[in-house]
């Protein structure tokens, strides 16, 4: 089965506590992506890879570090997270071009 | 101006009525369009994507695309209580394949 697979569902942490939020797909997807959710603000892109060791910035950057060493692997790495980072957090993967996008199940994150 | 913008909701209309959604894009080399469906809680999963100019019929679902205007639109015919969910439509360029950018939403109610 298809399936774009982050973990954790649910995280709650402190300030300054580095965390990682992982991504896996076993579509064979070339590009893969980063966006967060918040109220009334929508799904902001935050990083976005069209290919293995290929990142870039999307929309909202600041605090947020990725890498892509494997083509199935997004990680998600906050160095040290701050409250104003506490949303939902949705990875996005797809065929590189114009191809619609597949989502995973979401981590919801909070900082205190 | 936002680069994807939606009506802004909420939409509630009777059950069996037409929902109408509605989507203009600031970005005239905008190539990809899609409508996403999002329960609350979950995941955005595609209803559609269309390319070119003119009508895609899916099921009760037509998406309508005008890009001399800027436009894009989803109909759904017959709406049931199920499709109660937030659309979001989004955009991505062929140039620039890896930005994909969101509207906020528009939250439709169908009312039994």
């Amino acid at each position: 089965e298809a399936q774009v697979t982050q973990n954790p569902r649910y995280l709650i942490t402190v300030t300054g506590k580095k965390l990682t939020v992982t991504c896996s797909q076993n579509m064979n997807h070339e590009y893969m992506s980063w966006y967060r959710q918040d109220p009334g603000l929508g799904l902001r892109q935050i990083y976005y890879s069209m290919n293995v060791e290929v990142t870039d910035k999307g929309d909202v950057p600041e605090g947020y570090k990725v890498s892509r060493k494997e083509k199935r692997n997004f990680p998600l790495i906050l160095e040290s997270p701050s409250p104003n980072q506490t949303s939902l957090y949705f990875c996005a993967t797809g065929t590189a071009g114009n191809s619609p996008l597949h989502f995973g199940n979401g981590t919801r994150l909070t900082v205190t | 101006q936002k680069e994807v913008e939606q009506n802004s909701g909420p939409l509630s209309v009777p059950e069996g009525a037409i929902a109408s959604l509605n989507c203009t894009y600031s970005d005239r080399v905008s190539q990809s369009f899609f409508w996403y469906r999002q329960y609350s809680g979950k995941s955005p999963e595609l209803i559609m994507s269309i390319y070119s100019n003119g009508d895609k019929e899916d099921g009760r679902f037509t998406a309508q695309l005008n890009k001399a205007s800027q436009y894009v639109s989803l109909l759904i015919r017959d709406s049931q209580p199920s499709d109660s969910a937030t659309y979001l439509c989004a955009v991505r360029r062929e140039t620039n394949a890896g930005k994909s950018t969101f509207g906020d939403g528009t939250t439709l109610t169908v009312k039994p």
